[in-house]
């Protein structure tokens, strides 16, 4: 079965410093990943996709994830965070009919 | 473009009450999933419409159901309300039936006292 798993439920970072959050899949087939990115309030945001054109994905808002087979890894990153990036983001991989989400990890920037 | 709209934005009922949420779907999009977000379970998937047909549904009772217009545009019906029912319920359309990419709504605030 296809699932995701998030690697830390909170990361926190300086402004300026480097974003990393966690994301490793499982899955059968290739499959399809997501992040999305959740402000307190509101609904889910896409951030980027991967649809398998490229390893290396580019999304809104300075963000990137790298897909690594060797690794089942999708991890997402940004160079510089800042204040406005403190949100919650979700990995999801897309089985047929519907997104199978991670637990979500918490970002918090601070100053 | 307009996005995905769901109303209300907030609804407040008592146990064992039902609750209607409605969602329009992007233009051009003809499917549509709802998914509930409660605090401590994540983001669950809870049913799909496609062509105004019930595609799949996920792991809840049958007092979760709903149905899709025409226009495309669908309900969330909630009948039988119990507490642990309180959540974000977030609408998504996609412009391809089957998944993929999906984009969403703000979401309902479901609250049961």
């Amino acid at each position: 079965a296809q699932s995701v798993t998030q690697l830390g439920s909170h990361v926190s970072v300086s402004e300026g410093a480097l974003v990393l959050l966690r994301c490793n899949y499982s899955s059968s087939v290739p499959p399809y990943l997501f992040w999305y990115v959740q402000y307190p309030n509101q609904g889910l945001q896409l951030l980027l996709k991967y649809t398998s054109a490229a390893t290396l994905v580019k999304g809104i808002n300075g963000f990137e994830a790298e897909f690594k087979k060797s690794e089942t890894s999708f991890h997402l990153t940004k160079p510089s965070a800042h204040m406005s990036d403190a949100a919650e983001y979700f990995c999801a991989v897309s089985i047929t009919d519907k997104l199978i989400f991670g637990t979500g990890t918490r970002l918090q920037v601070f100053p | 473009e307009a996005g995905v709209t769901q109303s209300p934005t907030h609804l407040i009922k008592t146990r064992g009450q039902q609750a209607t949420l409605r969602c329009s779907p992007i233009s051009g999009h003809t499917s549509v999933y709802w998914y509930q977000q409660a605090l401590g379970l994540g983001l669950q998937f809870l049913l799909w419409y496609d062509e105004g047909e019930e595609r799949n549904r996920g792991n809840f009772p049958p007092r979760f159901s709903g149905r899709q217009f025409p226009n495309y545009s669908s309900e969330l019906n909630v009948n039988a309300l119990e507490l642990e029912d309180s959540a974000l319920y977030l609408c998504a359309s996609s412009p391809l039936a089957g998944g993929d990419e999906q984009y969403f709504g703000p979401g309902t605030r479901l609250t049961v006292t």
